[in-house]
């Protein structure tokens, strides 16, 4: 099955510096991203959805200038933590839907996660 | 917002036996998912049943879908320790960002060998 990728697998930082996460979508091309955050037994929160060459839409509380998201490829898409602090440490997964599944692309793909540890 | 709801929220069972997980979902779907998630993974898509289909089996899967009483469960048949994970369904959300999917809080099952 299709394959999508996560760098880096974990990452610890400390408070204030910038974490980039990139998600990559290994054997066919995405035009649509989903980046979803999960807190420790819990379930998984849409942050944002990553469009390939224009600007991701945010869910409600998401701050867009905290969680920066570019989608500049067909097979990539970064979200990078600016100034992060404690209480974003968490996990992050993205996943991809494969364009030519057609329809809404029920065949998503989930990357194996990143796991952010802010000091 | 979650669309989703599972119960039981853990389960605990001995290897060999039965595992049955429910979902409840509030809106119109056209299919219902299961995922599962090893700690500390990422998701593992199991099954997709469509909302004109009322059951599906995969290997010791076995998912029913409810669509009136807006609800669906999965079985899993003799478990093993290896199936201890947590078990997410997912609804797409149509009317949302691009079509993504809506998890449920999850079931976190615990199969003791």
């Amino acid at each position: 099955g299709a394959v999508v990728s996560q760098h880096p697998s974990w990452v610890i930082c400390k408070s204030g510096t910038s974490v980039k996460i990139e998600c990559r979508s290994l054997d066919f091309q995405a035009t649509t991203m989903f980046w979803y955050r999960q807190f420790p037994k819990q379930s998984l929160m849409l942050m944002a959805t990553s469009n390939e060459g224009s600007k991701a839409t945010y869910e409600q509380g998401v701050e867009k200038d905290k969680f920066l998201i570019n989608h500049a490829s067909l097979t990539l898409s970064t979200l990078t933590v600016t100034s992060a602090h404690p209480e974003d440490s968490s996990f992050y997964i993205c996943s991809a839907r494969d364009v030519l599944a057609g329809g809404w692309g029920e065949t998503q793909y989930f990357g194996p996660g990143t796991r952010l540890l802010v000091l | 917002s979650q669309q989703g709801e599972e119960d039981p929220q853990a389960l605990s069972i001995q290897e060999g036996e039965n595992a049955t997980m429910n979902c409840s979902y509030k809106t119109s779907i056209n299919n219902l998912q299961w995922y599962r998630q090893n700690s500390g993974r990422g998701l593992v898509h199991l099954i997709l049943i469509r909302s004109n289909e009322r059951e599906k089996h995969s290997g010791r899967l076995r998912v029913t879908l409810d669509t009136s009483k807006k609800s669906s469960s999965l079985l899993i048949t003799a478990s093993r320790a290896a199936d201890t994970a947590s078990y997410f369904c997912a609804t797409r959300n149509y009317g949302g960002s691009q079509g993504n999917l809506i998890f449920g809080k999850g079931t976190k099952l615990s199969v003791k060998p």
